[in-house]
């Protein structure tokens, strides 16, 4: 079964530290991957994606994540923290027969502190 | 501006009022689905629909019907609402073929 796991409910990082928000996934054939962050009483922002190619992906706001086929990962990361980083994180997966279907994590929260 | 709006962003209810929750993409996007977001449970596909006139459980269909007469709109209906639907849900669109879907600002629901 498809499945995606975020092992941490909450991460604390003080500001201009660098941050990593955790995702491991289970699917079979290539994945494509995703990261949404929510901020309170918003949707969800797309963030970036891995499809193919480099392991390191750039998206928005100064975020990337890494691709790990050997550990089935794709962390979130950013090298210097900011306050208005703070939000709920999901990692998502594509659901490889119902390819419209995103596999979402539980969620990580991101608190980032002065 | 492309986005994906639902209406309303906070409704009350009493259990056993139907009620319907309204997306509309402005993408001419083929899919659309509904998820719902429960604390530590992330995002859960209710239903969702490949074209006009195609829709389909997704994975907590229970309680939910959806309809998909224009390519624009993909209403969630609750003919009987009970206090476990109480959640967040969000509506979604993407392209098909296409990678990342693009969500709605979420709707509150919640069900006495």
């Amino acid at each position: 079964a498809q499945s995606v796991a975020q092992p941490e409910d909450q991460v604390n990082v003080a500001e201009g530290n660098p941050l990593t928000v955790k995702c491991t996934y289970s699917v079979s054939g290539n994945p494509y991957l995703f990261w949404y962050v929510q901020y309170p009483n918003r949707g969800l922002q797309f963030l970036l994606k891995y499809i193919t190619g480099d392991n390191l992906v750039k998206g928005s706001y100064g975020f990337e994540a890494e691709f790990n086929k050997s550990q089935t990962s794709f962390h979130l990361k950013k090298p210097s923290a900011l306050v208005s980083d703070s939000a709920l994180y999901f990692c998502a997966v594509r659901d490889v027969s119902n390819t419209g279907k995103l596999i979402f994590g539980q969620g990580t929260t991101l608190q980032v502190k002065p | 501006e492309a986005q994906v709006t639902q209406n309303p962003r906070y409704l009350i209810t009493v259990t056993g009022k139907k009620l319907t929750v309204t997306c509309s993409q402005n993408m001419n996007h083929e899919y659309m689905s509904w998820y719902r977001q429960d604390p530590g449970l992330g995002l859960r596909q209710i239903y969702y629909s490949m074209n006009v006139e195609v829709t389909d459980k997704g994975d907590v269909p229970e309680g939910y019907k959806v309809s998909r007469k224009e390519k624009r709109n993909f209403p969630l209906i609750l003919e009987s609402p009970s206090p476990n639907q109480t959640s967040l849900y969000f509506c979604a669109s993407a392209r098909r073929g296409g990678t990342e879907a693009f969500f709605g600002q979420g709707t509150r629901l919640t069900v006495v």
